[in-house]
């Protein structure tokens, strides 16, 4: 049963690009979502994180979107590059669980020249 | 610059063998843990440990069991490993406090049980 649910899978992009993943989660003590990105035979390294404070937040390419009422937040790579092509990890950490982050399923993405 | 450091990247083990699987850490992170990491099913948390000497299982504990002696190091262990637990294996550490407090990961250790 998994807690935050990912999507897509696997995402093919041009390059130039938008790369968009979603999570949605159910949990209302989760009050931190962060995203990882992990480059093949890398472990995953944080990337770009949220609160539900803000709807939004930006880091140069990517941008995180969050809508508390609906539960969900999404991942967008703009200008999308062959660089970017990684697995991306979406996360939601509940303060009320020692802090533990809770994992989706991950979405591979890769980027075409 | 931080480091979580796994022992091994890749493992090739027999069925019943018992593994060791060891991770390092030198930033002086209170809390490590060990993640198993499958296709489709992202990071699923085996255990965790919050002190040297303390532990706590995750959501997937069964046949594994851990050990920390050390502050700096966490170990997994597979008492008698099967084919079900062919896997990629991340260990992270992570400092204590509410703040949005980044974990750091190993590199993995690729498992294949024969």
């Amino acid at each position: 049963q998994q807690q935050v649910k990912q999507s897509p899978q696997s995402l093919i992009v041009q390059k130039g690009g938008i790369s968009i993943i979603n999570c949605a989660y159910e949990n209302t003590a989760f009050d931190y979502f962060p995203w990882y990105q992990q480059f093949p035979g890398k472990g995953p390294a944080l990337l770009i994180a949220i609160r539900p404070d803000v709807s939004e937040k930006k880091e140069g390419r990517f941008t995180i979107s969050f809508n508390k009422s609906a539960k969900q937040f999404s991942l967008h790579i703009m200008d999308s590059q062959p660089g970017d092509s990684a697995t991306y990890f979406c996360a939601a950490r509940s303060g009320n669980a020692g802090n533990m982050l809770t994992f989706g399923g991950g979405t591979r993405l890769m980027v075409k020249p | 610059d931080v480091k979580v450091t796994q022992s091994s990247r890749y493992l090739v083990k027999r069925t019943g063998e018992k593994v060791f699987l060891e991770c390092v850490q030198d930033m002086d992170h209170e809390n490590m843990f060990w993640y198993r990491q499958d296709p489709g099913l992202g990071l699923r948390l085996i255990y965790f440990s919050y002190d040297v000497k303390m532990k706590e299982k995750g959501d997937i504990p069964e046949g594994y069991s851990v050990s920390r002696e050390k502050k700096e190091r966490f170990s997994l262990i597979l008492e008698s490993a099967s084919t079900n637990q062919t896997s990629m294996y991340l260990c992270a550490s992570r400092p204590t406090g509410t703040g949005n407090t980044e974990a750091f990961f190993g590199q993995g250790t690729r498992l294949t049980v024969v």
